[in-house]
């Protein structure tokens, strides 16, 4: 059974420092690895996505990497602001057809001006 | 892409009650699911609405207190029955993706709090 962990469960920065939060699986029989922003009582915003095939995806201030067969996955965030705050999830899905993915239980990231 | 949206936003109740959330997609999707997140937690799933048929629950969760409506390939709803606080949470409504990617989306959730 795929088991995702995330670390730190809690983050506390000055606005402009450079981040990196952490993800690891067990099974890397994955499909698809997705990093995700929720802030406090809402939804999930989808970031990045990155394919088994992929070793990194980028967007904005914001770079996703992939390495398969340690299990890990690393959320940069360059120059963070205090509109970063909030907590950000990993999911992996496994391959084998199923669309459901697990879900690591969140780091609270907080950036204070 | 999917856009989501979900009634209510938020909600107050009473023990014992019921509530029914909605979940719109704006394009026809096959799958639904419905994922619970309880206060400080991760999301748990609770099930899956299948358009057609009958749900698919996830162990834990049965049909009596989680009855859910899958009318057609747009709309589903999720009923948490004879609620008790323990059931206070915020409960969101997800669709795969239809490109290559299959990307994951969410809906905005609905935050539930039972008194």
């Amino acid at each position: 059974k795929q088991e995702v962990t995330q670390i730190p469960a809690a983050l506390s920065v000055p606005e402009g420092e450079n981040l990196v939060l952490n993800c690891s699986f067990t099974d890397s029989a994955i499909y698809n690895l997705q990093w995700f922003r929720q802030d406090p009582g809402k939804g999930l915003t989808s970031l990045l996505l990155i394919q088994s095939s992929q070793r990194e995806q980028t967007s904005g201030r914001l770079n996703a990497s992939l390495d398969k067969s340690s299990g890990r996955s690393t959320l940069y965030i360059a120059a963070s602001q205090p509109g970063d705050s909030a907590t950000y999830l990993c999911a992996v899905r496994a391959s084998g057809g199923s669309y459901i993915p697990t879900f690591g239980r969140g780091t609270s990231l907080i950036v204070h001006p | 892409s999917a856009v989501i949206s979900q009634k209510p936003s938020r909600d107050i109740c009473q023990r014992g009650t019921s509530l029914t959330i909605q979940c719109q997609v704006d394009s026809q999707v096959t799958m639904m699911f419905w994922y619970r997140q309880q206060p400080g937690q991760s999301l748990t799933l609770i099930a899956t609405a299948n358009q057609g048929s009958e749900a698919t629950y996830e162990s834990g969760f049965v049909i009596d207190k989680f009855p859910i409506s899958r009318p057609n390939l747009t709309f589903s709803t999720l009923t948490v029955s004879n609620m008790s606080p323990e059931d206070s949470s915020i409960y969101l409504c997800s669709v795969p993706g239809q490109g290559r990617d299959n990307e994951q989306f969410f809906g905005p959730g609905t935050r539930l709090t039972v008194l």
